[in-house]
């Protein structure tokens, strides 16, 4: 099965920098992966998709990579917001499953 | 409807007992996923649906565990003979395509079960 990593530390950041969130994975190379985001209490929402195929993607102040080589997703939040602050999980789907790190939770500070 | 629903939201019971969890997906969404997530982790995978039948059971941990999709819409994990270990938060959600075709996974705010 898959293991999936993601930093257990929570990372803190100022207000205005770039949060940079990893993700690495042993195993299978998944068909595609993807990043969420979860706050206290509530269910995960979803954030970006990355195919197998593809480097990077953006979306306004997001940006995910891709490395089949390396087995690993970067996660970045550019001039990041204390309403950034939250846990942000991975998810890796391979044979019908969703494969989920443990996240990582971000503290942004104003 | 506006998202993905979960009922109950909180469920207290003692152990040995039965017990059912409802998940309300998006109307016409086809696939269905079931979650536990223990304080600190991800979500662990249970089950997925692809309309009325279970495509994948096999994060089911054991044959206490067991869900149903009768009309391809709502869904009830059922669990008997409840283990305080059973005890977290169980997560559905619900994406417009077959999980293999890179959808997004629209999640409910979850059912947090808590056995005595």
């Amino acid at each position: 099965s898959q293991k999936i990593e993601q930093n257990s530390e929570a990372l803190n950041i100022q207000e205005g920098k770039t949060a940079t969130l990893t993700c690495n994975y042993t195993n299978y190379s998944p068909a595609y992966l993807q990043w969420y985001r979860q706050d206290p209490g509530r269910g995960p929402v979803f954030l970006l998709l990355i195919r197998e195929n593809e480097k990077e993607k953006r979306k306004e102040r997001l940006k995910v990579t891709f490395d089949t080589t390396l087995k690993q997703s970067l996660f970045h939040i550019t001039a990041s917001q204390p309403a950034d602050s939250a846990t942000y999980l991975c998810a890796l789907y391979n044979f019908n499953k969703f494969y989920f790190g443990s996240g990582t939770k971000l503290n942004v500070k104003p | 409807g506006a998202g993905v629903s979960q009922t109950p939201s909180n469920k207290v019971t003692e152990k040995g007992k039965y017990v059912e969890l409802r998940c309300d997906p998006i109307s016409g969404h086809t696939a269905l996923y079931w979650y536990r997530q223990s304080l600190g982790q991800g979500p662990e995978f249970l089950i997925y649906f692809q309309g009325t039948g279970a495509a994948d059971d096999s994060g089911l941990p054991n044959d206490r565990f067991f869900a149903v999709r009768p009309e391809g819409s709502v869904s009830t994990l059922k669990i008997q003979r409840t283990e305080r270990g059973d005890s977290a938060v169980y997560l559905c959600a619900s994406s417009l395509l077959a999980g293999g075709q890179a959808d997004t996974q629209y999640f409910g705010p979850g059912t947090r079960l808590t056995v005595l």
